[in-house]
């Protein structure tokens, strides 16, 4: 399988639980901020972004909160299960520039 | 069903051999981009692309070209110039450059011989 996942930071929950992944954030000019999820061997798969102008955005089972003075973000998934398995990383847009990646974080769930 | 398409899914390259590998998109979108993922590192932009006829230099741009001869397709080109190509290279693509998320193939994994 892909190897994209070694050395990452790993949050490991029970199945059922709720997962909490965080993401600092480099550049206070960013004004978008997008979640991934990315399976091995796969490219990453869009999850849920969030604009400047909001604190708080919620799509199915996941929520993702924006925290601009301290540049944070994270992303909430409620009831986790096996399939959410995955590294998950971020990625800030700042105004007519590109998108920066973070590193990632793998989520392990245990039944 | 719309989305992006990479292939080869693997790869191998000879030394002092050329490779291309190819990314179509169905999405009608304007924007499309190459990254390289090494383990442990996040996604880095090798060459990117606005509109069609026109792209631009990332970050990790040495070693690699690219053509936008069609709003679809985005070939990158990994030459015998890059010496440490082994990798995982993703392709995406965004509605317009900057401010919109980017949606992504399912890669091409080079390795050398």
């Amino acid at each position: 399988g892909e190897s994209v996942g070694l050395h990452l930071p790993t949050l490991s929950v029970q199945e059922g639980d709720n997962s909490i992944i965080n993401c600092a954030y480099s550049n206070s000019a960013s004004d978008y901020f997008i979640w991934y999820k990315q399976e091995s061997g796969k490219g990453p798969q869009f999850i849920i972004d969030i604009r400047s102008n909001m604190d708080k955005r919620q799509g199915q089972r996941v929520t993702v909160l924006l925290n601009k003075t301290v540049k944070h973000l994270s992303l909430q998934i409620a009831a986790t299960q096996p399939g959410d398995s995955a590294v998950y990383f971020c990625a800030e847009n700042i105004p007519t520039d590109k998108l920066i990646f973070g590193t990632g974080t793998r989520l392990q769930v245990f039944p | 069903d719309g989305g992006i398409t990479q292939s080869p899914k693997y790869l191998f390259r000879k030394e002092g051999q050329n490779v291309t590998l190819s990314c179509e998109q169905n999405l009608n979108h304007d924007a499309m981009y190459w990254y390289r993922q090494d383990p442990g590192q996040g996604l880095r932009l090798i060459y990117y692309s606005q509109i069609v006829n026109d792209f631009q230099k990332g970050d990790i741009a040495e070693g690699y070209s690219v053509s936008r001869e069609k709003k679809e397709s985005f070939p990158l080109t990994v030459t015998s110039a890059q010496k440490n190509p082994t990798a995982f290279y993703l392709c995406a693509s965004s509605i317009t450059f900057s401010n919109q998320p980017q949606h992504f193939g399912d890669g091409t994994r080079l390795s050398i011989l």
